[in-house]
């Protein structure tokens, strides 16, 4: 069965720095596209960016480029998303998920989601 | 890059049938057949509920169907179940190779 499993909750103080991960098993990632979705407390889905493991090829939304870095190691089959500063705004539910196949454009299966809460 | 734009909430009795709307633009909804619909119980992730605009995963109820006209994508559920209470959440593919989610729409069966 396809899994994604992603790293713990996190609890931070703005301007530190925070590394989230997903995890697949090898054979349901290293060919996939893994894009990463946050979710603000009561609000909606907002995509930030995609990356392809294989060749770490990377995209991001115009709202997250330069705010976070998606990156991959596909040895481990894992992917990140980082913030070097982080912000109270950054405070939301953030999921992994991947893309159905190369040239497929739906999320077909998710992670169980990163809470993320920075606070002073 | 603007979200789609969805109604906040739907309604429906049970065995109904409801429709979401998903407005976009030619750069995004219009320029191609990738649109996606996404499921979502609170303190759940996201399901896949219809993707390529109307085919659906085998393991989702054939009550749901997608179509798409020019800038707009919908989402139908058919004979309303209690279980369909949740928020649905549209997804393009865009021109910018990039994707964009709805705002969302909050179902509830009456």
């Amino acid at each position: 069965e396809v899994q994604l499993v992603q790293s713990g909750a996190e609890v931070k103080k703005p301007g530190e720095s925070l590394k989230i991960s997903c995890k697949g098993s090898r054979n349901s990632f290293i060919n996939y596209w893994i894009g990463w979705v946050r979710q603000m407390p009561g609000k909606g889905l907002e995509w930030m960016g995609i990356i392809y493991p294989g060749d770490s090829d990377t995209r991001y939304s115009p709202s997250f480029q330069g705010q976070v870095t998606i990156s991959a190691d596909k040895s481990i089959s894992t992917a990140y998303l980082q913030w070097s500063s982080l912000k109270a705004s950054d405070t939301a539910m953030y999921y992994c998920a991947r893309l159905a196949c190369t040239s497929c454009y739906n999320f077909d299966y998710w992670g169980q989601g990163t809470l993320v809460t920075v606070s002073s | 890059q603007s979200a789609l734009t969805q109604p906040a909430s739907v309604s429906g009795s049970l065995g109904q049938s409801i429709t979401i709307s998903c407005t976009g633009t030619s750069r995004d909804v219009g320029s191609n057949n990738y649109g996606s619909w996404y499921q979502q119980h609170p303190g759940k992730a996201p399901k896949l509920m219809i993707y390529d605009v109307s085919k659906r995963p085998s393991r989702v109820s054939n009550r749901f169907s997608g179509s798409k006209s020019g800038n707009t994508a919908s989402l139908t559920i058919s004979g309303l179940q209690a279980e369909d209470e949740a928020d649905y959440y549209c997804t393009s593919y865009t021109s910018s190779s990039t994707f964009v989610f709805g705002t969302g729409t909050r179902v509830t069966v009456l």
